[in-house]
């Protein structure tokens, strides 16, 4: 069965510093992985996705993943964090060429310091 | 064009009452998800349709829940009698399957159950 592990419920980065989060998945089969973002009181919007074609994937916003299969991770980076980068973060995983449900980890909150 | 659109946005009600929440999905989208969102569980996926027909609806938590879609523009999630548990953010999710599992989600249904 798939599943992803977010390690660390709460990332805290000052402005302009590296943002990293991390992932880690499970999959019996070449996985589909995805990131979220969801603002306060909205909806989770689209990061970015990987599909088995590159495996450093850009995204909107200035993030990027990289998928690494002998660390079965796809940990979140951007440069420089933004104020506006402070939100909840989901990691996403789905098998069977995307044709599955995603399954998602349970959340990193990343928190700008000004 | 249109994203997800659901409600109502906020509900609040009294346990034993009945709750029913709407969905509208993308136009041209043929894959339907109920999600639940809280702080303890994260998001939990209930129930999925393809082309209307629910597929898997192991997450749905007790008999009190119950999902239907009469068409491909449409779906309804009802609570019936609801609980204070049942208190989380509920989100529908569209996606054209097959097109790598991305989803599209709407903003969300806050239930509040007294």
């Amino acid at each position: 069965a798939q599943s992803v592990t977010q390690l660390g419920s709460h990332v805290s980065v000052s402005e302009g510093a590296l943002v990293l989060l991390r992932c880690n998945y499970s999959s019996s089969v070449p996985p589909y992985l995805f990131w979220y973002v969801q603002y306060p009181n909205q909806g989770l919007q689209l990061l970015l996705k990987y599909t088995s074609a590159a495996t450093l994937v850009k995204g909107i916003n200035g993030f990027e993943a990289e998928f690494k299969k002998s660390e079965t991770s796809f940990h979140l980076t951007k440069p420089s964090a933004h104020m506006s980068d402070a939100a909840e973060y989901f990691c996403a995983v789905s098998e069977n060429s995307g044709n599955t449900p995603l399954v998602f980890g349970k959340g990193t909150r990343l928190s700008v310091i000004a | 064009d249109a994203g997800v659109i659901q409600s109502p946005r906020h509900e609040v009600t009294e346990m034993g009452q009945e709750v029913t929440l709407r969905c509208k999905p993308i136009s041209g989208h043929n894959s339907l998800f109920w999600y639940r969102q809280t702080m303890m569980r994260g998001l939990e996926l209930l129930i999925y349709f393809n082309n209307n027909v629910p597929i898997d609806d192991s997450g749905m938590p007790e008999d009190r829940f119950s999902a239907k879609m009469p068409n491909a523009s449409f779906s309804t999630l009802k609570i019936q009698p609801s609980e204070p548990r049942d208190s989380a953010v509920y989100f529908c999710a569209s996606s054209t399957r097959g097109r790598g599992g991305e989803l599209f989600f709407g903003e969300g249904s806050r239930l509040t159950v007294l």
